[in-house]
């Protein structure tokens, strides 16, 4: 069980759109459409965002949404405001009830 | 409002058990996946494993050997025990309610960071 790969830094500008890309297997993001998506500010416990590859649960703006093709698993930000500058971190099920965290993203916004 | 509170020793001895304790409030125990996901100083986070409210329990293959977690409803509570620790066992740990399934981790503890040292 390795961990999901994500890139290691992303960036945009007030307003544009980002999208940060959590890549897996055909053993776990390939298979199932289980994949969750967490922000998490410094020092402060980590935020559920998408669950079920693109459900957004009550209270999370709908700047953020949630997709997936093949073994990738996509993250997207639109209208980027300064508070959403943070870690991001996904996580899919990776068979036999384990799950596997990514390595996380951090997001500047310029 | 769910509330999910660990505590703990923060400073634990090489080779010794790391024990802590997650208390809920707030909500009830039933129907839910109680997780312990923990995070290296500076690095990702790392799911541990999760207790179902019945006590089934499920472990992250790399730490099964070491790992037990445990739930009492009375006291809404559930628990961690990681054995034979090592400086790479430090890290903040959190615990936190799972929904929707046991990979959904909708509510979170503030962590608490443990310490492996002598």
């Amino acid at each position: 069980q390795s961990a999901l790969t994500q890139p290691a830094s992303v960036s945009g500008s007030p307003g544009q759109s980002i999208t940060i890309s959590c890549t897996g297997t055909s053993s776990d993001v390939g298979s199932y459409n289980l994949v969750s998506w967490y922000q998490q500010h410094p020092g402060k416990a980590p935020k559920l965002m998408i669950y079920e590859g693109s459900k957004r649960p009550s209270g999370v703006s709908n700047r953020f949404s949630g997709s997936k093709s093949g073994n990738t698993a996509s993250l997207t930000i639109s209208g980027l405001q300064a508070e959403d500058e943070a870690n991001y971190y996904c996580c899919s099920y990776a068979g036999s009830s384990t799950w596997v965290f990514g390595g996380g993203t951090k997001l500047t916004v310029l | 409002q769910v509330q999910l509170q660990e505590s703990g020793p923060g400073l634990v001895k090489p080779s010794e058990t790391l024990s802590l304790t997650c208390t809920v409030s707030g909500g009830s125990m039933s129907s839910y996946y109680w997780s312990w996901i923990r995070q290296p100083p500076g690095k990702g986070l790392e799911w541990i494993g999760y207790v179902y409210y019945t006590g089934s329990t499920n472990y992250n293959p790399s730490l099964k050997s070491r790992v037990t977690i445990s739930v009492d409803t009375s006291k809404t509570q559930f628990s961690l025990k990681l054995s034979s620790v090592t400086a790479a066992d430090t890290a903040v740990y959190y615990c936190a309610r799972g929904v929707s399934g046991p990979g959904v981790f909708d509510y979170w503890g503030l962590g608490t960071l443990v310490t492996v040292s002598s």
